[in-house]
């Protein structure tokens, strides 16, 4: 299994609706990242997680809160988001640097999850 | 602080042309570097993947270079087809703190006419 899969791939909500986007990987990476894209721009970091220890905090408002329930999955679980809010939004995995298997250096992308704040 | 460019912005080509996407980096101090390719509204497509210690790898129609010492990487393309338009990003992995804050390039807009 090669693939970073992300749950739901659209999402609405209103501004007081708390909901949570998912994603899962089985290639035994041990870093998992959330970015946030907007159109026609770059990805923006927002978390790392490595060995499930939240390891980067890119100063993202406390709305958006991550968890690293285990090694394959990641969530991004959101609460009071603001219409600006509204993004792609990414999850990737990678091995980190010094990791024994091979092809261990990829960065992995899902296909991300479309969020409409209302 | 890594800064990644990537010039053209944007490139409008006929189908059947070569060409050569450029990516430039501040610090040569970097673990790999990578090529990925984004359709309009999907995730990020790895294509090609270059260690510090490389120079080049190749995949298909796909070259890509690294010149670490001048802080550069070409993506080149051969033979372009329409099903290559698509939006070209470069990213950078550090070399400190464990490699996790790669920094991406604005990207390059390709468009490839029939």
């Amino acid at each position: 299994d090669t693939e970073v899969t992300q749950t739901p791939k659209h999402l609405v909500m209103g501004m007081t609706n708390k909901k949570s986007l998912k994603c899962e990987q089985h290639m035994g990476h041990r870093a998992m990242y959330w970015y946030k894209q907007k159109a026609k721009k770059p990805p923006e970091l927002m978390f790392v997680y490595s060995y499930e220890k939240l390891s980067i905090n890119e100063s993202v408002p406390s709305r958006f809160s991550p968890e690293c329930p285990n090694s394959s999955l990641l969530n991004l679980h959101l609460h009071a988001l603001q219409p600006e809010d509204s993004a792609l939004y990414l999850c990737a995995s990678s091995q980190l640097p010094g990791h024994l298997t091979s092809g261990a250096n990829v960065l992995t992308f899902g296909a991300g999850s479309r969020l409409t704040v209302l | 602080k890594q800064e990644v460019t990537q010039i053209p912005a944007a490139l409008s080509v006929p189908e059947g042309e070569n060409l050569v996407l450029n990516c430039s980096f501040t610090d040569s101090a970097i673990y790999n570097l990578q090529w990925f390719r984004q359709d309009p509204g999907k995730g990020l497509t790895s294509l090609l993947l270059i260690q510090s210690s490389q120079r080049e790898q190749t995949s298909g129609r796909l070259n890509a270079s690294l010149d670490k010492s001048s802080g550069r990487s070409t993506l080149y393309i051969a033979a372009s087809q329409p099903g290559d338009s698509a939006t070209y990003l470069c990213a950078v992995r550090p070399g400190e703190n464990y490699g996790q804050n790669f920094v991406f390039g604005p990207g390059t807009r390709l468009s490839v006419l029939p």
